[in-house]
């Protein structure tokens, strides 16, 4: 189907394991965006992707990296969890000249 | 830092009046867009209005945007409870790159009672 797809749904790991999100896209968007959110923060972007081999800081992007090889895809990684990451993630997608942005049905990250 | 709050954080009505929320900005800028998210789900994109227009409908939804008071507002009228979820102003700002990030509020709990 097309749409915007996240992996995994949930996730329970440890402070100071790498986890990966992953987030697929099937409209080839140009943009792809992470956000996280918090009680009491809303959504707060924390990286971007204009094009494949594209990315930029968001707000919150201190301890994450992401990547895009190809323009479905677009991964974010925690490179050593905090407990502090405990959120959930959202991946987003939009075209290069519209403004809606399309949301996935996020990844609920939970760190012990 | 958050660029919009809502306003109010919770409202409960019941099914069949209208539900009036209120969305502040900061700074300066291009289009505001609200959204809804309903519990567990994703954000689902409801209307935007550019900063040159005054006001917006669609379908049972009407925004207004006042950018002399950095403010906007959204109606829903003859609420159902389906219409029951989290709503969200984003803003979009700046020129380039920096209008591709929407900065979003808090947001606004809308219980709608059958």
């Amino acid at each position: 189907d097309a749409g915007i797809t996240q992996s995994p749904r949930y996730k329970i790991t440890e402070t100071g394991r790498q986890v990966t999100l992953m987030c697929h896209q099937t409209w080839s968007h140009s943009y792809m965006f992470w956000y996280r959110q918090d009680l009491g923060h809303g959504l707060r972007l924390i990286y971007y992707s204009a094009a494949a081999d594209i990315t930029d800081k968001g707000e919150v992007p201190d301890g994450y990296v992401v990547s895009r090889s190809k323009t479905e895809n677009f991964p974010l990684t925690l490179e050593s969890a905090t407990r502090s990451q405990t959120s959930v993630y959202f991946c987003a997608s939009r075209t290069g000249v519209g403004n809606e942005q399309f949301f996935g049905p996020g990844t609920r990250l939970t760190v012990l | 830092s958050q660029q919009g709050e809502e306003d109010p954080q919770a409202l409960s009505i019941q099914e069949g009046e209208n539900a009036t929320m209120n969305c502040s900005y900061k700074t300066s800028i291009n289009n505001l867009q609200w959204y809804r998210q309903n519990s567990g789900r994703g954000l689902v994109h409801l209307i935007l209005i550019r900063s040159n227009e005054r006001e917006k409908h669609s379908g049972r939804l009407r925004v207004t945007l006042d950018t002399s008071k950095k403010s906007s507002s959204l109606l829903i009228t003859a609420s159902r409870a389906a219409d029951t979820a989290s709503y969200f102003c984003a803003t979009a700002s700046g020129s380039g790159g920096a209008t591709n990030k929407l900065i979003f509020g808090t947001g606004t709990l809308l219980a709608v009672q059958p």
